[in-house]
């Protein structure tokens, strides 16, 4: 099973912040945070990934608890193109598959 | 920008038969996988490869599924036998093998369709 729980669906206003959740609260120290996207029924594509400081690139921006337990990926400003589900994966410690779950469906409205 | 691509985009066949699922992977990329999603469900991991050989199988992947590397480029699934359930999207991924380097990249996939 995933080690994450997020949202099934969210809606955000195209111009405005769209901010994700995630929890995983049994994360092990030495786990990474990933996040990817699906448009439609095309490849995962990766977004951004952490351990523990918060991080930021050309996409988006990873904010992680200081406990770790949970995350929130923001897209500062939602553009239509980013209406898809997002993924927050957990690697399982010991291996290198990703376990998806069912991801946030985010829909941007004009 | 490197990526990894995919080879038919989509190819229907007839139950029963074999199919060969094409990948290329980012060039340098020493970890390779092969993801399936069926349509409306979730993405699902089939089988890592590293070094010439699976370094893990999920229970999906039995006996009908193969992998195999040919040459330094591709990276292939096969399926012997085609059943009505193999229906599904098949996404490739591949991973660099340096320390640091835990990120996964997904090729387009191959939409598979069995009569």
């Amino acid at each position: 099973d995933a080690k994450t729980t997020q949202p099934t669906s969210m809606d955000c206003a195209e111009g405005r912040a769209a901010n994700l959740p995630c929890n995983h609260s049994t994360i092990s120290g030495n786990e990474y945070v990933y996040w990817y996207r699906q448009i439609h029924s095309q490849g995962p594509q990766y977004i951004i990934h952490g351990l523990k400081n918060n991080e930021t690139n050309e996409m988006a921006s990873l904010i992680i608890t200081e406990d770790r337990k949970s995350s929130t990926l923001i897209l500062p400003h939602a553009t239509l193109r980013d209406t898809a589900v997002y993924y927050c994966i957990v690697r399982v410690s010991g291996t290198y598959k990703y376990i998806f779950g069912t991801g946030t469906r985010l829909k941007v409205l004009a | 920008e490197p990526e990894v691509t995919q080879t038919p985009s989509h190819q229907v066949t007839q139950m029963g038969q074999e199919v060969i699922l094409r990948c290329v992977p980012i060039s340098n990329h020493l970890y390779f996988y092969w993801y399936r999603q069926i349509l409306g469900q979730k993405v699902e991991f089939l089988v890592s490869f590293y070094n010439n050989e699976i370094s893990e199988k999920s229970e999906i992947f039995d006996d009908q599924f193969s992998v195999e590397r040919p040459d330094g480029s591709n990276f292939t699934l096969k399926i012997r036998s085609t059943k009505l359930e193999d229906s599904a999207m098949y996404f490739c991924a591949s991973k660099g093998g340096l320390q640091g380097q835990e990120t996964q990249y997904f090729g387009p996939g191959t939409r598979l369709l069995v009569l």
